[in-house]
């Protein structure tokens, strides 16, 4: 059973810090990609990365960057956190199209509240 | 980019009546098409999902009907159940050897009234 995880399910930060978000996936897939949910606008697509080190942007990726050292992990990062990164940020993996198989695997979510 | 609206926004059925969401995308290139339905304080999970070289496609009581000309998909829900009610969000990808990115709609808030 494929398993993403999250480092904290609530994180409150100020103005300011920077935040580390991470998302661990242990079915060895190629693909991950770091949404934001916010009431209204649907799963918003930040970043992704369809190999180590590789990184692209996504729809929406001011304000933010990522990292991608290891396959199994993917750490967005905030360098300067504002009350508008206040959101549900959601990871997500999915396998190499040659399985045949795009699903992609959501981890639980970050709430993150920026004060 | 790719463009995927999603309607409606919010559609409540009596239980065993049937559902239907619809979206629209704008890049042709999209070659896959998955449907993901949250709970409540729940992560997304993929429920069903349509190649672009197949319209339709079955499992028990969803069906997803794709429209490659007019560039729309929908999602059917029959003989609804309280357990229905969640999320639903579609999406769009464009998939190229490992390479997938995918564009989600809005999301469409299904209530099933028992």
């Amino acid at each position: 059973d494929v398993k993403v995880t999250q480092s904290s399910r609530y994180l409150v930060k100020r103005t300011g810090e920077k935040v580390f978000l991470e998302c661990v996936q242990d079915m060895d897939h190629e693909n991950m990609f770091w949404y934001r949910q916010d009431p209204g606008l649907g799963l918003r697509l930040i970043y992704f990365s369809y190999d180590v080190k590789m990184k692209e942007k996504g729809d929406i990726p001011e304000g933010y960057s990522v990292s991608r050292e290891k396959k199994e992990r993917f750490s967005l990062i905030l360098e300067s956190a504002s009350t508008n990164q206040t959101s549900m940020y959601l990871c997500a993996s999915s396998p190499t199209r040659a399985s045949g198989q795009e699903t992609q695997y959501f981890g639980p979510g970050t709430r993150l509240l920026v004060l | 980019g790719e463009n995927v609206e999603q309607h409606p926004s919010t559609l409540s059925v009596q239980e065993g009546d049937s559902a239907v969401i619809k979206c629209t995308y704008s890049d042709s290139a999209s070659n896959y098409f998955p449907w993901y339905k949250q709970e409540l304080g729940k992560r997304p999970q993929l429920i069903i999902d349509i190649r672009s070289n197949v319209g339709e496609k079955k499992d028990q009581r969803i069906a997803v009907t794709l429209n490659k000309t007019a560039k729309h998909f929908s999602l059917h829900i029959t003989e609804t159940q309280p357990e229905d009610s969640a999320v639903y969000f579609c999406a769009a990808s464009i998939i190229t050897g490992g390479y997938q990115k995918v564009t989600f709609g809005t999301g469409t808030k299904l209530q099933v009234i028992p």
